[in-house]
């Protein structure tokens, strides 16, 4: 089955305390990105990768890391987790060269404290 | 820089009415893709359906149509026949080369 899987589901943290969520996907998609959710926000941009190697900076990249060593794999990094990055984080894959819609994982409901 | 609107933060309908959810667009680009996605409670993104811009027909999938104005840059959702399932936070969304360009999203209630 295609799909973008994203891990763990749910995850609580203290401030400080390095984390990373995890997005693979298993349709050889080149473009993979990462969003959050808050209430009354809706989806902004974290960072997106147009392929292995390649990543850049979304609307709000402030506190997070990304890396894209391998095709599939597009973990997202936090180094020094603070409360305001308490959010729903969504993963997304999509071809290159294409305005279709996404792929989504199913979410990361992260809680920092 | 472009930009998408929805002005309604929460709507309801009757189950089996129709109801209408609104989106606005901003963008200097001729060719682009519009999105509604549906996330229920279980909080998936789903796609609902998609427009392309180039395309003068709406897009309709079963129960669910949308009324793609080009030159007023307006994307609204029409939902027939209203069930409860329906129930759910919908977001209107722009996708150019770089990314997916979310609305704010509008929560839609059903009631029976």
């Amino acid at each position: 089955e295609a799909q973008v899987t994203q891990n763990p589901r749910y995850l609580i943290t203290v401030t400080g305390k390095k984390l990373t969520v995890t997005c693979s996907q298993n349709m050889n998609h080149e473009y993979m990105s990462w969003y959050r959710q808050d209430p009354g926000l809706g989806l902004r941009q974290i960072y997106y990768s147009m392929n292995v190697e390649v990543t850049d900076k979304g609307d709000v990249p402030e506190g997070y890391k990304v890396s894209r060593k391998e095709k599939r794999n597009f973990p997202l990094i936090l180094e020094s987790p603070s409360p305001n990055q308490t959010s729903l984080y969504f993963c997304a894959s999509s071809p290159l060269g294409t305005r279709d819609g996404y792929t989504f994982g199913s979410g990361t409901r992260l809680t920092v404290v | 820089a472009q930009t998408v609107t929805q002005s309604q933060p929460e709507m309801s309908v009757q189950e089996a009415e129709t109801v209408t959810l609104s989106c606005t667009y901003d963008t200097s680009e001729s060719d682009y893709y519009l999105f509604w996605y549906k996330q229920p409670p279980s909080r998936q993104m789903i796609l609902v359906i998609r427009q392309e811009a180039y395309k003068q027909q709406n897009a309709t999938e079963n129960r669910f149509s949308v009324n793609f104005q080009k030159a007023a840059k307006s994307f609204s959702l029409k939902i027939s026949d209203s069930q409860l399932g329906d129930a759910a936070m919908y977001f209107c969304a722009y996708r150019n080369t770089d990314k997916l360009i979310f609305g704010t999203g509008t929560r839609l209630q059903v009631f029976p």
